[in-house]
Parts: structure tokens; C-alpha cells; sequence
């Protein structure tokens, strides 16, 4: 039962270069997100997915593009990395159905840009 | 606006005495409280969750969180802390009606329990 999965879990990357993180869950969740974890504020969601084909805006999703083709898949593409993109990713599922459901996150994903 | 407070960076209690890590948080309508746990390296691990009824509630590992909506709190509780409970604690809110579910969390406070 591999839950949410991150690839990579180490990145360096120079400023202006792209690369997408990915990530994939295997619990049949239609809501994904992608939160970044910076020291002192806690985790703020860049964007999210409520299923296959939806795709919106979090708190702070300048640089960053989403898309979501499958239920399974949310990656999570920087165009041209700048240095205050360097973080600590972390991606979340959950099921949709009403109530409070828990997200599920997967072990993260950290990129440095230099 | 959805809004979390942990007041304290970091917490430090012996081991086996009782531990308390504090948060505070802002939000319309009646708030869906979670805290979670973050160990070194690791992704966030979901601890106790608050919807409705009672407001002490149980979670994983002997952990308990008390709902005060009068004091708009929901801080985190442990009778007798153990060395293997040190790690970084997230406190989130989000409110039922926003169809985004976005979590908005705390900033973290970590636990240290010395043996």
C-alpha cells in the first residue's frame, strides 16, 4: 500500500531552469494538492485538484503549474526556477466525499535553486 | 481569512511528565481542527481530527486535543510525554463550507522530551 509517492526527493536545480515534481496515489483520492514547508510558516498550499480535468489556485501559486489528466497523478511543473522556490514540497490527497477527511501526505520532495 | 497560532517554537518537557502544545485559530463558521506530526525527513502524519461533539478528543500514540470554542483554542495534550514524541507538531483549520479544503496550518512547534 504505497500511498502518495514523491519523485524526486532531492532536487538541485540552477535559477531559470524547469523540472516538474510528481506525484501519484494509489487510494483512488479525487482532491490532491501540493503544499510548500518553508522554516517558521508552516505549509501553504500552491495549488490543489478536486479530479481528473479540475485544477485551481491556492495561496501561493506564482511559478508554479499544475495539471491533473488522471486521477492517479498531480505534478507540479516550475518553469524557470528562482531562488525563492527553494522548499520543502509536500504533496496531499483525500477523499471528497462531505465530512472532514484527512489528507494524506506523501514523505516530500526538496528542491534547492541556486 | 482562515488563521492558525502556535504561540511556541518549541516545547520542552521530560520524559513522563505531561506535555501541552498550544494553538489558537481563526475562522468563519465552525472550524474543522487537525494536528499533525512531522518527524525529520518525513511527510506530516495525521494525529486527531475535530468535527463536532465532544470537545476532548483521542488520537494516534496517546495524544488528545481539548476544542475551547469560547478561547477559539485546540491544544494538544499527552498525560506522560516519551523521548519518541519529540518531533515537529502542526496544528491546521479549515472551514467546512470552502470547497478548495485548503488547510491552512500553524507554523510548527517543536517538541523536545528530554529522557
Amino acid at each position: 500500500n504505497a500511498g502518495v509517492t514523491q519523485t524526486p526527493k532531492f532536487q538541485v536545480l540552477k535559477t531559470g531552469q524547469s523540472m516538474t515534481l510528481q506525484c501519484a496515489q494509489d487510494m483512488n483520492h479525487e482532491y490532491m494538492s501540493w503544499y510548500r514547508q518553508d522554516p517558521g510558516m508552516g505549509l501553504r498550499l500552491i495549488h490543489y485538484s478536486v479530479g481528473a480535468g479540475i485544477t485551481d489556485q491556492g495561496e501561493v501559486p506564482n511559478g508554479y503549474n499544475v495539471s491533473r489528466s488522471t486521477t492517479e497523478d498531480f505534478p507540479l511543473r516550475l518553469l524557470s526556477a528562482a531562488p525563492s522556490q527553494t522548499s520543502v514540497y509536500f504533496c496531499a490527497s483525500s477523499r471528497t466525499d462531505p465530512g472532514a477527511n484527512v489528507l494524506t501526505f506523501g514523505a516530500g520532495s526538496r528542491l534547492t535553486v541556486l | 481569512a482562515q488563521s492558525v497560532a502556535q504561540p511556541e517554537d518549541q516545547v520542552n518537557v521530560a520524559e513522563g511528565n505531561p506535555l501541552t502544545v498550544k494553538c489558537t485559530y481563526s475562522v468563519s463558521g465552525n472550524p474543522y481542527l487537525f494536528w499533525y506530526v512531522q518527524y525529520p525527513n518525513r511527510g506530516l502524519q495525521f494525529l486527531l481530527k475535530y468535527i463536532t461533539g465532544d470537545n476532548l478528543v483521542k488520537g494516534s500514540y496517546g495524544f488528545e486535543a481539548e476544542f475551547n470554542k469560547s478561547q477559539t483554542s485546540f491544544h494538544l495534550k499527552k498525560p506522560s510525554a516519551l523521548v519518541s514524541d519529540s518531533a515537529l507538531y502542526f496544528c491546521a483549520v479549515r472551514s467546512p463550507d470552502t470547497g478548495r479544503r485548503a488547510l491552512t496550518f500553524g507554523s510548527g512547534t517543536r517538541l523536545q522530551v528530554q529522557p
